[in-house]
């Protein structure tokens, strides 16, 4: 699992609150991604970072901030969750020319 | 419209057996092709990754093909077990010209059921 954590792995809570995922790994990776994965789509990059502090927009950015302040942890935010963000949640790194990914998130906006 | 068409959506097959899924996609310029294995309630984990030079690449029972002329890739499973029962997501990496690694272009995945 390329010691990538995720936390929490399930979450539930009501539209319009603010809402934190975070990503951890140990090995001190450059690069981490947020996707989200919906039924019928294919993964999604909402965000990556490419460094601490240095991050950058994926295809799904909307509604989404994330912060990178040290290599190992790389959160997501949902400053005011809607039930269109109810999803599975991947965190992944990249090693040479594999991508790497932790267990999930499922969130669930009611 | 998705860069990267799978299918079929979804098959069963009798433990022992064979199969294979398809992959075509639309994504230019490209770069690189991978496929990944998702079981249940977990990450993807990668099984190949092929650039434009490669047309074969196995892991195990798994071979991945690649036609880039036609764009179109397979992934062969050979003597299915059940443990291969699983979601399998082919994933096609563009060339940018700030990353060498390639924005990844990810399909909905086929699902395989190995009954036995």
């Amino acid at each position: 699992d390329a010691g990538i954590t995720q936390s929490p792995r399930h979450k539930v809570t009501e539209t319009g609150t603010p809402v934190t995922l975070r990503c951890h790994q140990t090995e001190n990776h450059r690069y981490m991604y947020w996707y989200r994965q919906d039924p019928g789509h294919g993964l999604r990059l909402i965000h990556y970072s490419y460094g601490v502090k240095d991050t950058d927009k994926g295809e799904v950015s909307d509604g989404y901030s994330v912060s990178r302040s040290k290599t190992e942890d790389f959160l997501l935010t949902l400053e005011s969750a809607t039930s269109s963000q109810t999803s599975v949640y991947f965190c992944a790194i990249r090693e040479g020319a594999g991508q790497f990914f932790g267990p999930g998130t499922r969130l669930t906006v009611l | 419209k998705n860069q990267v068409e799978q299918s079929p959506q979804s098959l069963i097959i009798l433990e022992g057996k064979n199969c294979t899924l398809q992959c075509n996609y639309t994504v230019s310029p490209f770069s690189n092709l991978r496929w990944y294995k998702q079981d249940t309630g977990r990450g993807p984990v990668s099984l190949t990754i092929m650039t434009f030079s490669e047309n074969t690449k196995s892991n195990g029972r798994y071979t991945a093909t690649l036609d880039a002329d036609t764009k179109q890739s397979s992934l062969h499973i050979t003597a299915s077990q059940l443990s291969d029962s699983a979601s399998y997501i082919c994933v096609v990496g563009a060339t940018t010209t700030t990353d060498s690694w390639g924005k990844l272009q990810f399909g909905a995945g086929t699902q395989v059921v190995v009954t036995p």
